[in-house]
């Protein structure tokens, strides 16, 4: 299996400009968690979704952001309008079933938002 | 509210030399325990878990970690370290569903 996909691998913007972050989770897993990776804020959920559903959106920091999911194989993270606070490594996780089952994670996209 | 602590900002250590990183957590229940790994610009990779059962685990790599309720911790060990452990090492914990809570990370050097 590749693994949980991520794209792009690196993003540069300007301030006000709509990003797009996507994922392709492994095969068969049911779930799907955006987290994002600041020095200052250490790793933070940002939404979560069980067989396409949002189940947890409270670590989404505001209405800028939105996610969806359209089908077990692929997820994307909107940013709009992005701002440079936004600047971090966004990384795309999926997981099989139940609660403690290990989190896959993808190689994580460095969005920086000049 | 729930909260993990890896006190150790940056350890360095020498290559074949012994290392532990410590990780406590604040819960009321023993919460689901894991160890993940992050090299340089990659993801993270799970090195362990901790459920129930042998408070001693064994992980990938030769790493190993010991539950220890009396003083809510789950520290990781390595008898023996690799240049190639040198990365980023973040402690989590789920109380009993997803949501990992992650620690701040220790950050390994590794000395030849």
């Amino acid at each position: 299996d590749a693994g949980v996909i991520q794209s792009p691998r690196h993003e540069v913007t300007e301030m006000g400009q709509e990003v797009t972050l996507r994922c392709k989770p492994i095969s068969g897993h049911n779930s799907l968690f955006w987290y994002r990776q600041t020095m200052m804020r250490g790793l933070e959920l940002l939404i979560y979704f069980n067989n396409n559903v949002p189940i947890d959106d409270s670590g989404m920091p505001e209405d800028r952001f939105s996610a969806k999911m359209p089908n077990a194989s692929f997820s994307t993270l909107k940013i709009q309008p992005s701002e440079p606070r936004d600047s971090a490594v966004y990384f795309c996780a999926s997981s099989l079933g139940g609660p403690g089952n290990e989190q896959f994670f993808g190689p994580g996209t460095r969005l920086t938002v000049l | 509210a729930q909260s993990v602590t890896q006190p150790d900002i940056h350890i360095t250590v020498s290559e074949g030399a012994s290392l532990e990183l410590r990780c406590n957590y604040s819960y009321g229940a023993t919460p689901y325990l894991f160890w993940y790994v992050q090299s340089p610009g990659q993801g993270l990779q799970l090195l362990l878990k901790y459920f129930s059962g042998d408070t001693l685990v064994q992980g990938i790599k030769g790493f190993e970690a010991e539950f220890k309720r009396s003083q809510s911790s789950f520290n990781l060990r390595k008898p023996s370290v690799h240049w190639s452990d040198a990365a980023e090492y973040f402690c989590a914990v789920a109380p009993n569903d997803y949501k990992l809570s992650f620690g701040a990370g220790t950050t390994v050097t590794v000395r030849a």
